[in-house]
Order: C-alpha cells, then structure tokens, then sequence
C-alpha cells in the first residue's frame, strides 16, 4: 500500500515532442506529489509538486496532472528538449508521515536532437 | 533559495575504515533531515530519518550500528558508515525538508560517492 508505480522504465522522445511519465498510488493518505529531476552523478531536484486539491499544475514546460479518483498522476513534458534527458522520479508523501517521501521506480528519458 | 550541500562529493577508503559524509541546508532551517542510498540505474532508497536533537529512525533493514547519523543542529546531519566493507559502496544523498505553508519540501544535496576498497 506504500508503494507508488511509476511507467515507463524507459521513454524516447524528439526534441520538440511530448513526454509523459505516469505514476499511481494505494495510499489514500498521500497528500503531497513532487517529481524529481536526476542528472548522472547528481542528486535529485525537486522539479514541480501538486496537492490533490487541483488536478492540474503548470510550471513552463512542465505540467503535472492529477487524477484522485484513479489515484494517479503524471508529469508531461511539453516541447522536450535534449537538455531535459535525465531520470525522472514521482513521489508520494502523507503530511501526518514526517514527510518521508515513497518514491516511484524511475523513469530515464532521452530526448533525441 | 533551498540549497543542501554534502561533503565530500567522493571517497574511496579501505575496507575496515569508517567514512564520514557532511549534510549541510545552506539557506534554510531543517528539522528534518532524510538519508538515501541509491543504486545504479535504481531508485532512491530511504535509510533514515534524522530530526535535530533526538535520534534517527531507521527504516526496516538498515543496520543502525554501521551507519551512525547524527543531526546536531538545524542545518547540519552526518552520516558515518563504521567498518565500511566493499558492499557498502555506493551513492549516498542526504536532503532536509523545508516546511513552506502545507508543504513539507524536500531538497536533496548533490550525493556522495563511496567506494570501498
């Protein structure tokens, strides 16, 4: 029930294209959905979170959409760049859990010039 | 704004040494601090969950005896791996949660590699 499934494994894209990674949970307690960004030999950054409050958030050319109802989620990548070629990672937090984060499996892309 | 450092960026030790690994909010104020471990090509894997002042809480599996965190102020939380054994090596990421109105935002520091000879 702690678990979040994140697909694909693998995305390629091209430049220009849209990339969509999706996620989905069990715990309904979950209230807090940040995505991560991961370059090789770096740490994760937080790149846009949503509450299921809404069901969709924008930040340039990232948008998450939320599905509560389905307790899903995922993120889309809009005019992919080669530059946005990294692992992505969704996540999933409960407010009462001490912000302990479960994190989906990863998703690496490539965007292709 | 919600930088966390970690020092050093990479160490290779002998096996049998014990390593210590420096997690830093540069800017902010974390009572909470989180340690990761992370495999090639896998997803991040929680350790432990360090609050300033009091002790860590480990997640199930992890030996508490080999990796010793403590979280001494509001902006700084170590990690030592104790007699460190080629299995040990790995990617290390600390992050500290900054609380900005309902949100409990996590930022992670840049990793540690660790090698084990």
């Amino acid at each position: 029930q702690q678990q979040v499934k994140q697909s694909p494994q693998s995305l390629i894209v091209q430049k220009g294209g849209i990339s969509i990674i999706n996620c989905a949970y069990e715990n309904t307690a979950f209230d807090y959905f940040p995505w991560y960004q991961q370059f090789p030999g770096k740490g994760p950054a937080l790149l846009i979170a949503i509450r299921p409050d809404v069901s969709e958030k924008k930040e340039g050319r990232f948008t998450i959409s939320f599905n509560k109802s389905a307790k899903q989620f995922s993120l889309h990548i809009m005019d992919s760049q080669p530059g946005d070629s990294a692992t992505y990672f969704c996540a999933a937090t409960a407010s009462s859990n001490t912000g302990k984060l479960i994190f989906g499996q990863g998703t690496t892309l490539q965007v292709k010039p | 704004g919600a930088v966390v450092s970690q020092h050093p960026s990479r160490v290779i030790c002998k096996s049998g040494t014990s390593v210590k690994i420096e997690c830093r909010s540069l800017d902010f104020q974390a009572t909470t601090m989180f340690w990761y471990r992370q495999f090639p090509k896998k997803s991040l894997m929680l350790m432990a969950t360090s609050n300033e002042g009091s002790k860590a809480t480990y997640e199930q599996g992890v030996e508490k005896d080999k990796f010793l965190i403590n979280h001494a102020s509001l902006t700084l939380s170590t990690l030592t791996v104790t007699s460190a054994h080629p299995e040990d090596s790995s990617f290390y990421i600390c992050s500290a949660s900054r609380s900005s109105g309902r949100d409990n935002e996590q930022f992670f520091g840049p990793g540690t590699r660790l090698t084990v000879l």
